[in-house]
């Protein structure tokens, strides 16, 4: 079955703990990306991915780090999460930017 | 920078009662418009998209939207609502060249007996 999968689904953490979200896709798409949904902002894209080794800024990078080894592979990295970065995650991927996105189910991340 | 624009937070209508969200793009050559939905709880799944070609176009769960260049715009339809619709939907954005994907700030459907 095609799938975005995030882990965790949720996390609780605090102020300045080191934290990796993992997304794996098993669709060999070459284009990835993660987004944050805040109410009333709908999804703002953080960082994206057009091909291994490949990475870029999305709209609201700042405090997150991204890696892309492999091409199933993207995960979202907070190097010292901060309560603003509270909010809900997604990654998702597509053969290209300009195709079709498969979301991940979420991850909410609490930071206290 | 490109930007897109859902004006209605919140829509409420009645079950069977027909159904049209806006959504508002910058201008920009060629866009790549989609639309998607995300039940409560859920990721976000594609309902529709426009690349080139006819500018009315048919998606999932009897929706359609229809592109209009003259007026940037890419609303979405559908002529009966269900109660299982009620979701937020979001319409979505990139152009040739363009790298980012940008979404609109969702609209969400409440469907009433």
């Amino acid at each position: 079955e095609a799938q975005v999968t995030q882990n965790p689904r949720y996390l609780i953490t605090v102020t300045g703990k080191k934290l990796t979200v993992t997304c794996s896709q098993n669709m060999n798409h070459e284009y990835m990306s993660w987004y944050r949904q805040d109410p009333g902002l709908g999804l703002r894209q953080i960082y994206y991915s057009m091909n291994v080794e490949v990475t870029d800024k999305g709209d609201v990078p700042e405090g997150y780090k991204v890696s892309r080894k492999e091409k199933r592979n993207f995960p979202l990295i907070l190097e010292s999460p901060s309560p603003n970065q509270t909010s809900l995650y997604f990654c998702a991927s597509s053969e290209t930017e300009n195709t079709e996105a498969f979301f991940g189910q979420g991850t909410r991340l609490t930071v206290v | 920078a490109q930007s897109v624009t859902q004006p209605d937070i919140h829509i409420t209508v009645s079950e069977g009662a027909s159904l049209e969200l806006r959504c508002n793009y910058s201008y920009g050559a060629t866009p790549y418009l989609f639309w998607y939905v995300q039940s409560p709880g859920q990721g976000l799944q594609l309902l529709l998209k426009y690349f080139s070609g006819d500018t009315l176009v048919q998606g999932i769960k009897g929706f359609e939207a229809e592109f209009k260049r003259s007026q940037s715009s890419f609303n979405l339809r559908k002529p009966s609502v269900h109660w299982s619709d009620a979701a937020e939907y979001f319409c979505a954005r990139n152009s040739g060249g363009y790298q980012k994907v940008t979404f609109g700030t969702g609209t969400k459907l409440q469907v009433i007996p």
